[in-house]
């Protein structure tokens, strides 16, 4: 079973839609979950940072991680077309924190 | 926003050539990595470094690449005689001393070996 995996789409949606994006992952001593955002030919930038269960909030963005299920979410709110980009979820054990990640979705928001 | 950046953006190398891959941190971040990734595959970790050390690496990382920070700034990742198979972006990230900080990373430099 991979460690960590993501739909990598694509996902069309129309602005103003709410999207949503998730991973599951099988390694239970993961407990740092982030979301980073991807434009093309840039590096991942960071959007959303949680640590063990729970949910973050953070303007248009939600971040979710159930850990009992070892599945994380990420919802955008009101969705522009500013947020088409691939959305890549990683996460790591305590200790190192060296990050492993998901594949990325890739998202459209069409206006 | 302090930020990483790397440098060259772009390098073309001809294979079994060396090359030398740089990175500045942001400037009070003490842990840093090294990650790739290959077109259309997720991105790897490639090592970790603190305190002028290595301290973890993947298997990727064998004989063929090293790392330093040679000066209170820069972080560098040498390739030696490099493969057509190492053809990826190369992402430097840093982060803050303390358990629940996150990783901060550079705009990647895309190494193409010919």
């Amino acid at each position: 079973q991979k460690e960590v995996e993501q739909d990598p789409g694509p996902l069309s949606v129309p602005e103003g839609a709410i999207v949503s994006l998730n991973c599951t992952y099988s390694n239970s001593a993961f407990q740092y979950f982030m979301w980073y955002r991807q434009y093309s030919r840039k590096g991942p930038e960071l959007l959303m940072y949680t640590y063990s269960s729970g949910n973050k909030e953070d303007g248009r963005f939600t971040a979710q991680v159930d850990k009992s299920s070892k599945y994380i979410s990420l919802f955008i709110r009101d969705s522009q077309p500013s947020d088409s980009a691939t959305y890549l979820c990683a996460m790591s054990a305590a200790g190192n924190r060296k990050l492993i990640w998901g594949l990325g979705t890739s998202l459209a928001v069409n206006p | 926003e302090p930020e990483v950046t790397q440098t060259p953006s772009h390098q073309v190398t001809q294979m079994g050539q060396e090359v030398i891959l740089r990175c500045v941190p942001i400037s009070n971040h003490l842990y840093f990595y090294w990650y790739r990734q290959i077109l259309g595959q997720k991105v790897e970790f490639l090592v970790s470094f603190y305190n002028n050390e290595i301290s973890e690496k993947s298997e990727i990382f064998d004989d063929q690449f090293s790392v330093e920070r040679p000066d209170g700034s820069n972080f560098t990742l040498k390739i030696r005689s490099t493969k057509l198979e190492d053809s990826a972006m190369y992402f430097c990230a840093s982060r803050e001393q303390g358990d629940g900080q996150p990783q901060h990373f550079g705009d990647g430099t895309r190494l193409s070996i010919l």
